[in-house]
């Protein structure tokens, strides 16, 4: 089946060492996010690429960046976590090659601990 | 700018019982909106959505109507099942952009 992977389901990192989320999707879509989901609150979407363009929310922290290699594969670095970058990451895909279909597709998500 | 406001939980219902969670949204333009479903452990899943006025969208007895006239989705199910358990997320996007606004989500207990 077609679908979105993240590895690895669970991370625990120290405060301030570096941590990399991964994605990887089946999908052939062409646009990819990542969204933090702390305790108990909706999603709140870090940045997303279309294609090779990356696409950063204004409020996000200079601390998460990403990259995104090639279609199948994105990647959230956290260059210095805190114990408020403890959160779930979600990465999602989309395709803005059927306008009807703007639809994202999440993956199970990597749920972060800072120690 | 674009909010949704859901109803805060949690939603604790007996098995059987009719299910509304309220949704009601903020946007410029007009916005397609969808409900999305978190169950434990797990990422989001699309249930089901609507893009244009007075469409229901529906899925696995779930069902919505998009109302511009008092800008809300309500999402509602006849019966509930245990296994409906989980967090329920109304969110909206406008025009063709990339972002979804979520609500802050809903948890609904069914139980036995």
């Amino acid at each position: 089946d077609a679908m979105v992977i993240q590895n690895p389901r669970y991370q625990v990192t120290q405060f301030g060492k570096p941590v990399t989320l991964s994605c990887s999707q089946t999908l052939n879509h062409n646009v990819m996010y990542w969204y933090q989901q702390k305790s108990s609150q909706a999603p709140k979407l870090l940045f997303h690429y279309y294609d090779k363009d990356f696409n950063n929310e204004a409020d996000t922290p200079d601390n998460f960046q990403s990259r995104r290699p090639n279609t199948s594969f994105c990647f959230l670095d956290i260059r210095s976590p805190g114990l408020g970058d403890a959160a779930m990451y979600l990465c999602a895909t989309s395709t803005k090659n059927i306008p009807s279909s703007y639809e994202q597709y999440f993956g199970p998500g990597t749920r972060l601990t800072v120690t | 700018g674009n909010s949704v406001t859901q109803m805060e939980g949690p939603v604790t219902l007996s098995e059987e019982a009719f299910l509304t969670i309220n949704c009601t949204y903020t946007a410029t333009g007009y916005p397609s909106l969808f409900w999305y479903v978190q169950y434990p452990g797990e990422g989001l899943q699309l249930l089901l959505k609507a893009t244009k006025a007075d469409d229901k969208g529906s899925n696995k007895g779930f069902e919505a109507t998009y109302r511009k006239e008092t800008t809300s989705f309500h999402l509602e199910k006849g019966s509930v099942q245990v296994s409906d358990s989980a967090v329920y997320f109304c969110a909206l996007r406008t025009g063709t952009a990339s972002k979804l606004t979520f609500g802050t989500g809903t948890r609904l207990q069914v139980t036995l």
